[in-house]
Parts: C-alpha cells; structure tokens; sequence
C-alpha cells in the first residue's frame, strides 16, 4: 500500500513552453502533498505544500506565478512549469502523507530537461 | 530550525562488510526520523522510521537505525553490504502531522567486491 505515482518520469521541452507533471496517491487519499526539487547530486528542497481544495503554500524563494501547484482532489496533486527554461532543469519529486502514519511516500520522480 | 547533517558524502564499502551512514540533526522538540534510499534516476525509498519508544529500528533490507537523543544522531547500520545496496542514502527529519521533512545532503555509498 501506500504508492505514489508521477507522470510522466521524463519529459523534454523547448524553453518557452509549459510543462504539466501530475502527482497521484494510487491506494490512499491524501489531503497533503509536497513538492521537492533535486538538482543533480544533491539534495531535495521543498519547493511547496499542496493541500486539498486550498492553494498552495510555496517556500522562500520559489515562485508561484512560475510554479503552479493544483490540488483538485484528495489523490491528485499537479505541478505545473511555466514558461521554463533551461535552469528549470531538474528532477522533481512529489510525496503524499497517509493520514495517521506521519509518513511521507514519494513518487518516483520526473526528470525535466529544458532546450 | 530543523536541519539535517550527513557528514560523508561518499564511502565505499567492500561486499560483506558492515556499514554505518551517520546522520545528526537539528530539531527543536521530539523528531520524527527517517531514512530514505534513492537510485539513480529513481523516487525515494523509505527504508525505516523513528518516532518514538524502542531507539533501536529494524528497517527493511536488513538495516536499522539507532536513535541517540544525546549525540542528536540517527545512524544507519547494516551487518553486511550487498553489491545491490549500492545508491545515495538520506536522512530526514519532521515533525507529527502533514509537515515536509527536512533532508541531510545524502551519502553516496559504493559497494565493491
């Protein structure tokens, strides 16, 4: 139990578009999720939280007219990339936390490449 | 504010040998610790969790981790490396309830024969 899933694991655009990446809890509601960035051999940054029906809350730093965070129902969670640009470049991850087991799963992550 | 430390960047074990990644943290209150286990290009993987009572967890995979309140540490241990555990490792810290965790730099391990 417990899976998350990401789609799509890798995308490739062209600086300039747009780029939806989709967060799904599969067996399990979840009200909260994260979303973290990896930049390549390091760690993962909290970029913000998505909570259900509500907007997101973003960390310092990261911005919010680029990064649109959707959370239309208890098991879907979206990022969206806006006008990227090749220092978007990245992999993200998301995570969802099972109510009651103060623990986050994590999705296997998406690898973005800007052109 | 919640930080997390993993002092090695990078150790390299032989096959068969015992391991232990080490892992401090900086936590106002009781922290809620884990371990995670990431492959290249893959998600994260919960290997084990601490949030309170036997300071000593069993893991998956053969791992444990002992939480020391003292030395503020949470080291990961494994009596014996396979080649497969071979990946980057972190530590996280957060607290009850749907807050994000706070992750340690990770331990890049290599396994070789």
């Amino acid at each position: 139990g417990a899976v998350v899933s990401q789609h799509p694991s890798r995308v490739i655009c062209k600086s300039g578009t747009s780029v939806k990446i989709e967060c799904r809890s599969l067996d399990f509601q979840a009200t909260t999720m994260f979303w973290y960035r990896q930049f390549p051999k390091q760690s993962l940054m909290l970029m913000a939280t998505s909570n259900e029906g509500s907007k997101a809350t973003y960390e310092q730093g990261v911005e919010k007219d680029k990064f649109l965070i959707n959370h239309a129902s208890l098991t879907l969670s979206t990022l969206t990339v806006t006008s990227a640009h090749p220092e978007d470049s990245s992999f993200y991850i998301c995570s969802a936390t099972l109510a009651g087991r103060n623990t986050q799963y994590f999705g296997p992550g998406t690898r973005l490449t800007v052109l | 504010a919640q930080s997390v430390t993993q002092p090695d960047i990078h150790i390299t074990v032989s096959e068969g040998a015992s391991l232990e990644l080490r892992c401090n943290y900086s936590y106002g209150a009781t922290p809620y610790l884990f371990w995670y286990v990431q492959s290249p290009g893959q998600g994260l993987q919960l290997l084990l969790k601490y949030f309170s009572g036997d300071t000593l967890v069993q893991g998956i995979k053969g791992f444990e981790a002992e939480f020391k309140r003292s030395q503020s540490s949470f080291n990961l241990r494994k009596p014996s490396v396979h080649w497969s555990d071979a990946a980057e490792y972190f530590c996280a810290v957060g607290a009850p309830g749907n807050t994000p965790l706070v992750f340690g730099k990770g331990t890049r391990l290599s396994v070789i024969a």
